[in-house]
This record gives structure tokens, C-alpha cells and sequence, in this order.
């Protein structure tokens, strides 16, 4: 079975950092892309970047809201991808999800994890 | 233009036939796939590429797309169909991705 489990979350204070992980298991970690995608309380989803895999050197690329304060890496040989959070704002709070990327879909989804911006 | 539109609400009677719809300038070159979000559940994919449902979900759910936009049916619409809907393609410059503003499905 395909597993996607974040952790990391909590609350933190605007321009603090966080670093979200994911542990994946069930699959061939090292083949997929990895997607972060965001969901603000009662709001729609936000797609916030990706890294692909090796054979596209792990090539990231970012929504434009947090493009130059997030940053995505992996370890293939701990099968985890991360989202490394800087200069974070209140419009950053939201239940973050780690997604396996597939050929331009995004499964299976998991639980997410509730980053909070806050003074 | 990046954004993928939707309306925001639909109703239809049990056992109906409802479409979602989702426009955006990206769905000229990118088909649409389709995510379905209930309270308290993970989010699951119903529809990706022209029109392919992964194992698990059913067949009155499929989907199509059209010059710049793209379409989620629903037919025989059933109780556990009640959901929210969202669309999602690559953007025009095929790097990134954009979500559509999801639609709030109502069964009647």
C-alpha cells in the first residue's frame, strides 16, 4: 500500500522557518516526482512546487507565492521528501499534503499536516 | 492566464446526471485531472488524462475536455458523491500546476 505521512508541522511566528518532511513507503520512492500542495481553512487547494527525480536531476519548480522563501529537497535513500519553509507568513498557515506526481496527477493523497503562521 | 475556473456550487437529484466544469487557457494543452474531497477523508483522485479513473473508483464518473475547458460527469449521481471537486492541469508554460477554484457538489 502507497503511504504518504508528513510531519514537522506546528505553529510558528511570521518570518520563522519550519521544514516539513514525508516519509513514503509501498512504492519506488527514487522514480516519482514529489508534490507539496496546500490547503488554507476553508479555502481551495494550492499547488506549491515540486522535485523530480534522478533522471531529471531533481529539478524543482514553485508556485509564484512562495517562490524564493520554500525549497524542495529528497533523500532517495531514506525515501523523504522535504519542503523547507523560510520568512514564513500569515497567509502561509494551512494543512500542507505531500503528494506522489505521475504523470501530471497527483496519488494518493494523505492526511496533511497544519503549518501555523502566528505571533 | 494560470487560473482554472469553476463554479462554485452545484446541486442535482439523486440518481441524476451533473457536470463540473472547469476553464482555464492551460486546458487548451493539458488535460484536466479531477480530485474529490469530503470532511474528514483524504483527498482522492477520480479522473486523470483523457479520461481514466484509477482502481477503486466508479464508472459513473468520467471526464472530457474541450477547447479551454474541461468537464467532470457524474452519472447517477449517488449520496457518497456529495463532495468538494477540484480540478487540476499543468499551466501554460507546462512547469508548474494550478488547481481550480473547486466546486461544492450537492445531492438532492
Amino acid at each position: 500500500e502507497v503511504q504518504l505521512v508528513e510531519s514537522g508541522g506546528g505553529l510558528v511566528q511570521p518570518g520563522g522557518s519550519l521544514k516539513l518532511s514525508c516519509a513514503a513507503s509501498g512504492f519506488t520512492f527514487s522514480g516519482f516526482s514529489m508534490h507539496w500542495v496546500r490547503q488554507a481553512s476553508g479555502k481551495g487547494l494550492e499547488w506549491v512546487g515540486r522535485i523530480r527525480s534522478i533522471p531529471d536531476n531533481y529539478a524543482t519548480a514553485y508556485a509564484a507565492s512562495v517562490k524564493g522563501r520554500f525549497a524542495i529537497s529528497r533523500d532517495d535513500s531514506k525515501n523523504t521528501a522535504f519542503l523547507q519553509m523560510n520568512s514564513l507568513k500569515t497567509e502561509d498557515t494551512a494543512v500542507y499534503y505531500c503528494i506522489r506526481g505521475s504523470g501530471g496527477w497527483f496519488d494518493p493523497w494523505g492526511q496533511g499536516i497544519l503549518v501555523t503562521v502566528s505571533s | 492566464s494560470s487560473e482554472l475556473t469553476q463554479d462554485p456550487a452545484v446541486s442535482v437529484a439523486l440518481g441524476q446526471t451533473v457536470r463540473i466544469t472547469c476553464q482555464g487557457d492551460s486546458l487548451r494543452s493539458n488535460y484536466a485531472s479531477w480530485y474529490q474531497q469530503k470532511p474528514g477523508q483524504a483527498t482522492i483522485l477520480v479522473i486523470y488524462g483523457k479520461n481514466n479513473r484509477p482502481s477503486g473508483i466508479p464508472d459513473r464518473f468520467s471526464g472530457s475536455r474541450s477547447r479551454n475547458s474541461a468537464s467532470l460527469t457524474i452519472t447517477g449521481a449517488q449520496a457518497e458523491d456529495e463532495a468538494d471537486y477540484y480540478c487540476n492541469s499543468r499551466d501554460s508554460s507546462g512547469n508548474l500546476f494550478v488547481f481550480g477554484t473547486g466546486t461544492r457538489v450537492t445531492v438532492l
